[in-house]
């Protein structure tokens, strides 16, 4: 199985200020079509996750810019340029490129 | 509005069997792989495997692999998980979520979830 490490586990942010999520996969994630199948999701207290940055750094409908993400091979790397009040969770990088797909640990964003 | 409708909490004592669901609405039901994801109390996400409801193609996590069942009803566009004899570990959440294939490779919809509790 590929294995998702993600960094911090924890991340205090002051509002307005960045942050950043690093993914490193356990092997390479290009899959035999020449996609990257990196994938990352957020999930606030109490909701389901939700689909946040697609193929390492496609933004879903309604996804605010502040969210980017980038990265290729083995390593990945989600950014939210001003954290919100609103921002605050878990957030889960997923691998889709090869059977079974497997998720990070997850990272706490919260307040300081 | 595309929708994937959970079915409710479920409380089972172990060795009990269960089938939890999840109803799609507002899209192709058969057009798209279904997954379920468990979260166990306080824990992350585990992907446990996909379905495919047109012709019922399944892929599971071998770490599920023997433990669930995957299923689906397309003539009634739902897809189900479930246990023949449960166990207290498999106290978790369980998420569906809709795929999308070919070439991409993600799960845009997710279901509210549907919480199992198993205890004595």
């Amino acid at each position: 199985d590929i294995v998702m490490t993600q960094t911090p586990l924890s991340s205090p942010v002051t509002l307005g200020q960045p942050a950043s999520i690093s993914c490193r996969s356990s092997q390479s994630l290009v899959h035999s079509d020449g996609n990257t199948y990196l994938s990352w999701l957020q999930q606030r207290p109490g909701q389901p996750p939700r689909l946040l940055i697609y193929k390492i750094s496609n933004r879903f409908s309604g996804v605010p810019d502040r969210f980017s993400g980038s990265g290729a091979g083995t390593d990945f790397t989600l950014k939210i340029s001003r954290v919100e009040a609103e921002d605050v969770g878990v957030y889960y990088c997923m691998q889709a490129t090869q059977f079974p797909w497997t998720f990070g640990q997850g990272t706490k964003v919260e307040i300081k | 509005e595309v929708q994937l409708v959970q079915s409710g909490a479920e409380v089972k004592k172990p060795g009990e069997s269960l089938k939890i669901s999840c109803k799609g609405s507002g899209y192709s039901f058969t057009s798209y792989w279904i997954g379920w994801v468990r979260q166990m109390p306080g824990k992350g996400l585990e992907w446990m495997g996909i379905i495919y409801p047109g012709d019922s193609d399944t892929r599971y996590s071998p770490s599920f692999q023997g433990q669930v069942t995957i299923s689906a009803d397309k003539s009634i566009s739902t897809a189900y998980l479930q246990w023949s004899s449960l166990k207290a570990s498999d106290t978790a959440m369980y998420y569906c979520a809709r795929l999308v294939g070919s070439g991409s490779y993600y799960m845009d919809v997710w279901g509210k979830g549907t919480t199992v509790t198993v205890s004595s």
